[in-house]
């Protein structure tokens, strides 16, 4: 069965304190790995996708890792604005449907 | 604004009730999803649909849950005989079709039994 897990369940940094989000996974078939965030009573907001072990993506304090077992977001001098819940999901090759990890819920202070 | 739409946004059912919920996809795309997110927990796949089309319904319950896309206006999950357990919040994602797998998500519709 598939399974993906991320960690920590929640996370509090001080403004500035840089830190690693972590998703594993047990997938057979992967076609790719999502990012998501997610702000308390809002939609998933789209943020990466990775498809190959080795590939990073970055956007603004933002950075995706992925290796073949698991992927990490790396919020460099996050700001107050980075607090929100993110997500990782998967997709496999046979079908398009998300399979979605607990998430991370992220606190940044001032 | 091009993103995914739903609605209504928040609705109130009594038990045994009947909810529907609808959702239009970004501008571009053919593809729609819904996801469930119960209080506390990770979110679900539902439903994958194309135009007139189920494509995967392997997250749907079996009994009382109905989707469908038209090939004219939005995409509808039903919910017949409503019960509190489906109480939670219900997303939409669409993306495009060809090969493109992106999903983005509407603000969802938070559905209440009482």
């Amino acid at each position: 069965e598939d399974q993906v897990t991320q960690s920590p369940e929640a996370l509090r940094l001080q403004e500035g304190e840089s830190s690693s989000l972590n998703c594993s996974y047990t997938v057979s078939g992967l076609r790719g790995l999502f990012w998501y965030r997610q702000d308390p009573g809002k939609g998933p907001e789209f943020l990466f996708t990775l498809y190959s072990a080795g590939e990073e993506k970055e956007k603004e304090r933002l950075k995706a890792t992925l290796t073949k077992k698991e992927s990490f977001l790396h919020i460099t001098a996050p700001k107050p604005e980075d607090s929100a819940t993110y997500l990782c999901a998967v997709f496999k090759a046979a079908g398009n449907k998300l399979t979605f990890g607990g998430g991370t819920r992220v606190l940044v202070k001032p | 604004n091009a993103g995914v739409m739903q609605n209504p946004r928040h609705l109130v059912r009594r038990r045994g009730q009947e909810a529907r919920l609808r959702c239009s996809p970004m501008k571009g795309h053919s593809h729609v999803y819904w996801y469930r997110q119960l209080p506390e927990e990770g979110l679900k796949f539902m439903v994958y649909l194309q135009k007139e089309n189920i494509i995967d319904e392997s997250g749907m319950p079996k009994e009382r849950f109905s989707a469908e896309f038209p090939k004219e206006g939005p995409s509808i999950l039903r919910i017949q005989q409503v019960v509190r357990g489906d109480s939670a919040a219900y997303f939409c994602a669409s993306s495009r079709a060809g090969g493109s797998y992106e999903q983005y998500f509407g603000p969802g519709t938070r559905l209440t039994v009482t």
